[in-house]
């Protein structure tokens, strides 16, 4: 078990950009959430998938927020346009059925 | 989703017993009770879950009240590594398929005193 891969851990990026996350989870892990952390309160919702199937995107923040999980294995979130607001922590989270889930240590995204 | 109730802040003594608690009034009798704990600069990490009795494990014990209106982490030994954000969610048993996301709160942020 080598535990939920994140990368990049840090990302600095100037306003408008665009900017792509990956998370590898547990390679036996059917289920794939992604979260966001900013400053001071807890992770809070985005989408999820189960195998390649994005089946809960209603909590995206936007519609330049999008994700991926191409053939059921890494995923990717990707954030166009960026904008000061999107500063956070995004944390990916890997699980099954009615297991708890793994999180990754997460990737810091800082917009100048 | 039902709501969770913990205090903001503790302390304890390293080597002392700590007793972290959550309040969760409107709990449905499906939900489960999960502990999380997220220390600086980490994602969270899973401690412990349980349904209606008390659940040990080499982490911590999880103690529920009988009418599930509360329960009640334990830490038998804080040491410093324990230092970090405790978050008690309650998840529901769901079909698959079914998102099943983690709902946190705030937490209780628990300080270890040397």
């Amino acid at each position: 078990d080598t535990g939920v891969s994140q990368n990049p851990r840090h990302k600095i990026t100037k306003r408008g950009q665009n900017v792509t996350f990956r998370c590898d989870p547990i390679s036996e892990h059917n289920r794939l959430y992604w979260y966001r952390q900013t400053l001071g309160q807890g992770p809070e919702f985005l989408t999820y998938f189960q195998n390649e199937a994005q089946l809960e995107k209603s909590r995206l923040l936007s519609d330049r927020f999008s994700a991926e999980r191409p053939k059921g294995s890494f995923s990717t979130l990707e954030i166009q346009r960026t904008e000061q607001g999107d500063s956070a922590m995004y944390l990916c989270a890997s699980g099954t059925d009615n297991q708890p889930q793994h999180f990754g240590d997460g990737t810091r995204l800082s917009i100048l | 989703d039902a709501k969770t109730t913990q205090p903001n802040s503790m302390e304890s003594n390293e080597e002392e017993p700590v007793h972290l608690p959550c309040n969760h009034s409107t709990i449905s009798g499906t939900d489960y009770i999960h502990w999380y704990r997220q220390l600086p600069s980490q994602g969270p990490e899973y401690v412990i879950h349980g349904l209606t009795s008390n659940v040990n494990n080499r982490m911590a014990s999880l103690a529920i009240a009988e009418d599930r209106k509360s329960s009640t982490l334990i830490l038998h030994r804080a040491t410093l590594r324990d230092a970090a954000v405790y978050y008690c969610i309650l998840v529901p048993l769901i079909s698959s398929g079914s998102a099943r996301q983690l709902t946190f709160g705030s937490g209780t942020q628990l300080t270890v005193l040397p």
